[in-house]
């Protein structure tokens, strides 16, 4: 049984770029979660997807987008990247809405420069 | 891989030892709780969860022990090993079960 899948391990991206991030949740699970965690932080919550909808959203700006495609994977888009979004970014799958409990994966780390 | 909280609090106990790591939530309307452990290079991984209505949980050499009145959460590990050695994260949730708020992380040395 696969748990959380990421991808891609690491990326290097510019100021001004966009990047895209990917998720495959644990085999059976419909909801998954991005968290944002920047080194000696605990993860931050950006929002989670259930039923292809964001259910929810933490302080992140609009520059953080989602999607939840049918197969209840998912992808984390940022745009016009800046310095400040250098983290491990970090996706947890669940079953109904995060009540349960959330498995992560071993996160992406992108770095800004 | 990268490290993981490189200025959080430390704590330091001896192979075979009892450790226990201490978290204050922040939300009076958090009804449940988890404990995550993370490794460097790793995404937390879960180790054991409490709901309100509990104020103590026993799980394989852990035990989570809820404080609602003075919003305290506690892990004891037992028998502490060297692969225990990682940062331990306390976790809330809150506003219906669609946000996990993260404490700010203890790491956990185990000396041999």
């Amino acid at each position: 049984d696969a748990g959380v899948t990421q991808s891609p391990t690491h990326l290097i991206k510019t100021r001004g770029q966009q990047v895209t991030l990917r998720c495959s949740p644990k085999s059976g699970h419909d909801t998954v979660s991005w968290y944002q965690q920047a080194l000696g932080q605990g993860p931050q919550f950006i929002f989670q997807y259930y039923e292809e909808e964001e259910r929810q959203r933490g302080n992140f700006p609009d520059r953080f987008s989602g999607h939840q495609f049918p197969n209840y994977s998912s992808e984390l888009n940022v745009n016009a990247l800046l310095l400040g979004d250098s983290a491990l970014y970090l996706c947890a799958s669940s079953l109904r809405r995060g009540t349960d409990t959330q498995y992560f994966g071993p996160g992406t780390r992108l770095t800004v420069l | 891989g990268e490290s993981v909280g490189l200025h959080l609090p430390t704590l330091s106990v001896q192979e075979g030892d009892n450790s226990i790591i201490n978290c204050a939530y922040s939300n009076s309307a958090s009804d449940y709780f988890i404990w995550y452990k993370q490794e460097s290079g790793k995404g937390p991984q879960f180790i054991i969860d409490i709901r309100s209505n509990m104020d103590k949980r026993q799980g394989q050499r852990v035990t989570v022990l809820l404080n609602k009145t003075v919003k305290h959460l506690s892990l004891q590990i037992a028998a502490t090993q060297p692969g225990d050695s990682a940062v331990y994260f306390c976790a809330e949730n809150s506003y219906g079960g669609f946000k996990t708020i993260f404490g700010a992380g203890t790491r956990l040395f185990v000396k041999a």
